[in-house]
């Protein structure tokens, strides 16, 4: 079993609608990422979090560490929204372990 | 302010061949990551630096061997290259132990 666990591994979405992806964990955790990867494999941080939530524009992290659980939220989703979505904890010695990613697509 | 930046962008190798790959982090970045990238998978931890010491290394052979310099650069080093070492090769860098990591485009080397 992976130290992280995302679902769904994959996921089609209308333009507008809401989306969530799920990131559980089984191991200590001093923070978590949330990633986006584009085709061509470029990754920007969306978000790094150790507690409550944080939002930036459209996109909404929370994190509950008691239950190892985050959530990536997606409002009105928009067919530039389509990339690979990657959870990965933040462990000791400062190493990231990732899930296996989500692959969002939009369509319009 | 650049970002972390990789170099080559794409790598063609024979097996067998020896390949170095490198990472210039962002600037007043002390830490510096590596990971490898099979495709469909996530990335996989290979090696931490962080103030020129080797703080961690991941699941990987001998043939892996990285260094950071002075100026917090650092090279990933392949030797008796494998057709399983294709991948995409992601450099991270964060400004001190334990914060944020932005990481590069990655150098996507693919092994013939």
């Amino acid at each position: 079993k992976n130290e992280v666990e995302q679902s769904p591994q994959n996921l089609t979405a209308q333009e507008g609608e809401f989306i969530t992806i799920n990131c559980s964990y089984s191991v200590g955790i001093s923070a978590l990422h949330w990633l986006q990867q584009h085709p061509g494999g470029g990754i920007v941080s969306l978000f790094m979090l150790s507690s409550g939530k944080k939002k930036h524009g459209r996109l909404i992290a929370t994190i509950n560490i008691q239950e190892k659980h985050s959530s990536l939220h997606i409002t009105a989703s928009h067919p530039r929204d389509s990339a690979v979505y990657i959870c990965a904890v933040l462990t000791s010695g400062s190493r990231l372990t990732f899930g296996e990613g989500t692959q969002l697509t939009v369509n319009p | 302010d650049a970002g972390v930046t990789q170099s080559p962008t794409h790598l063609i190798k024979t097996r067998g061949q020896q390949v170095t790959l490198r990472c210039s982090p962002i600037s007043g970045h002390k830490s510096v990551s590596w990971y490898q990238q099979v495709l469909g998978q996530g990335p996989q931890f290979i090696f931490q630096y962080y103030e020129k010491e080797e703080r961690g290394r991941g699941n990987f052979p001998d043939r892996f061997s990285a260094r950071q310099f002075p100026n917090y650069s650092s090279e990933l080093n392949v030797n008796a290259l494998l057709l399983g070492d294709s991948a995409l090769y992601l450099c991270a860098s964060s400004s001190n132990w334990g914060t944020e990591a932005f990481f590069g485009q990655g150098t996507r080397l693919t092994v013939v």
